[in-house]
C-alpha cells in the first residue's frame, strides 16, 4: 500500500514537445506529492509539488495534474528542452510528523535537439 | 547559502567491513533524512533524525544505523557490509521534523567489493 507506480520507464521527446510522466498511488494517507529531477552525479532536486486539495499546479513550463479520486498524478513538461534531459521521480509523503518520501521508480527523459 | 554536504563522495569497502558516512545539513535545518538509491530498488527511505533523536525508520536491517549531533550534522553507519549495500546514499535536510521541504545532497557512492 506504500507503493508509488511510475510510468513510463523511459521517454524520448523532440525539442519543443510535451513530456508527460504518470504516477499512481494506493495509500490515501499520502498528502504531499512532489516531483524530483535528478542529473547524473547529483542528488534529486525538488521541481514542483502539490497537495491533494488542488487539481493542478503550474510553475513555468512544469505542471502537475492531480486526480484524487483516481489516485493518480502526472507531470507535464511543456516546450521540452535538451537541458531537461534527466531522470524524473514522483514521490508521495504520508501525513503526520513521521514523514518519509515514497518514490516512484523513475523516468529517464531524453529531449532530442 | 550552502547546500547539503555529504562526505566522502566516493568510497570503496570490502565485504564484512563497516563504513560511516557524514552529512552536514543546510544551516538552520534541523531534520536530516537518509535514503538509499540503487538501480534495482530505486530510492528507499532509511531513517530520519530530528533533535538528535531517530523519529522514523524504514525497512532496513539493524546493520544500518545513524545518529545526529547537537549541531544537526548526521552520520550513518553500515556494519558488516554486504555486496548488496553498494548504492548511492543520499542525505536530505529540512527545516523541521515533518516539514515538506526536503533538499538533497549529492550523495556518497559506496561500492562494496
Amino acid at each position: 500500500q506504500q507503493q508509488v507506480k511510475q510510468s513510463p520507464q523511459s521517454l524520448i521527446v523532440q525539442k519543443g514537445g510535451i513530456s508527460i510522466i504518470n504516477c499512481a498511488y494506493e495509500n490515501t494517507a499520502f498528502d504531499y506529492f512532489p516531483w524530483y529531477q535528478q542529473f547524473p552525479g547529483k542528488g534529486p532536486a525538488l521541481l514542483i509539488a502539490i497537495r491533494p486539495d488542488v487539481s493542478e499546479k503550474k510553475e513555468g513550463r512544469f505542471t502537475i495534474s492531480f486526480n484524487k479520486s483516481a489516485k493518480q498524478f502526472s507531470l507535464h513538461i511543456m516546450d521540452s528542452q535538451p537541458g531537461d534531459s534527466a531522470t524524473y521521480f514522483c514521490a508521495a509523503s504520508n501525513s503526520g510528523s513521521a514523514r518519509q518520501l515514497t518514490f516512484g521508480s523513475g523516468t529517464q527523459l531524453t529531449v532530442l535537439p | 547559502k550552502a547546500g547539503v554536504t555529504q562526505t566522502p563522495r566516493y568510497l570503496i569497502k570490502t565485504r564484512g567491513q563497516q563504513v560511516t558516512l557524514s552529512c552536514s545539513p543546510i544551516s538552520g535545518h534541523r531534520s536530516v533524512s537518509w535514503y538509499q538509491q540503487t538501480p534495482g530498488q530505486g530510492l528507499q527511505f532509511l531513517f530520519e533524525y530530528f533533535s538528535e533523536t531517530q523519529r522514523n525508520k524504514g525497512n532496513f536491517p539493524g546493520r544500518f544505523s545513524g545518529r545526529q549531533f547537537s549541531n544537526s550534522r548526521s552520520e550513518m553507519n553500515v556494519s558488516t557490509l554486504e555486496l548488496g549495500d553498494s548504492a548511492l546514499y543520499l542525505c536530505a535536510s529540512s527545516p523541521l521534523q515533518g516539514s515538506y521541504g526536503y533538499t538533497f545532497g549529492s550523495g556518497t557512492r559506496l561500492t562494496v567489493v
